[in-house]
């Protein structure tokens, strides 16, 4: 079992929907990180959060500490958003544990 | 200037070539970062440098040689490799490995060994 559960691996949405991408982890973490990576390589941290919840234009990511557990949701979806979503902590220091990511189409 | 940066984007090489990937930051940063990562899969950590000095060697092939030959230049030299090699080569950086910090990620170099 990986330590890093990702769900779903796929998601096709809409133009406008809300979106929920969810990650569980089974470590004690100093840090969750959520990363996005379009095609082509390059990758961005959207958040880095040890408690409660961060917001971002469009985007939000939450997390509760005592489940183990964090959702990435993305409001009013857009074509754009379309990217491999990962999930990642830190356990100490700066060094990633990923989960396996999660395939983000959102059609016109 | 919050950007990792990586050259170069595509390299094609033969299993008995000698070739380098560079990556450069100018963040301040002292942890930098190499990771290989395969097609549909996450990331996988190669070499963690820390104020210049290799901190961590995930049991990466001798093919393989990581320098840092400052605080702003990560290179990682190859030699001998092999088609399974191939793959998207992500850099990456933070303020100090042991703190709890996000990491920069460059846009990658994309190896194909032939």
């Amino acid at each position: 079992k990986n330590e890093v559960e990702q769900s779903p691996q796929n998601l096709t949405a809409q133009e406008g929907e809300f979106i929920t991408i969810n990650c569980s982890y089974s470590v004690g973490i100093s840090a969750l990180h959520w990363l996005q990576q379009h095609p082509g390589g390059g990758i961005v941290s959207l958040f880095m959060l040890s408690s409660g919840k961060k917001k971002h234009g469009r985007l939000i990511a939450t997390i509760n500490i005592q489940e183990k557990h964090s959702s990435l949701h993305i409001t009013a979806s857009h074509p754009r958003d379309s990217a491999v979503y990962i999930c990642a902590v830190t356990a100490s220091g700066s060094r990633l544990t990923f989960g396996e990511g999660t395939q983000l189409t959102v059609n016109p | 200037d919050t950007e990792v940066t990586q050259t170069p984007k595509h390299l094609v090489m033969g299993m008995t070539n000698k070739k380098s990937l560079k990556c450069e930051q100018h963040m301040g940063h002292r942890a930098m970062y190499w990771y290989k990562q395969k097609a549909k899969k996450p990331p996988e950590l190669m070499f963690v440098y820390s104020y210049e000095k290799l901190s961590i060697n995930e049991s990466v092939p001798s093919r393989f040689s990581p320098e840092c030959p400052n605080s702003s230049l990560l290179n990682l030299h190859l030699h001998a490799l092999q088609p399974e090699d191939s793959a998207l080569y992500l850099c990456a950086s933070s303020q100090k490995l042991e703190l709890y910090n996000e990491q920069f990620f460059g846009p990658g170099t994309r190896l194909t060994v032939l």
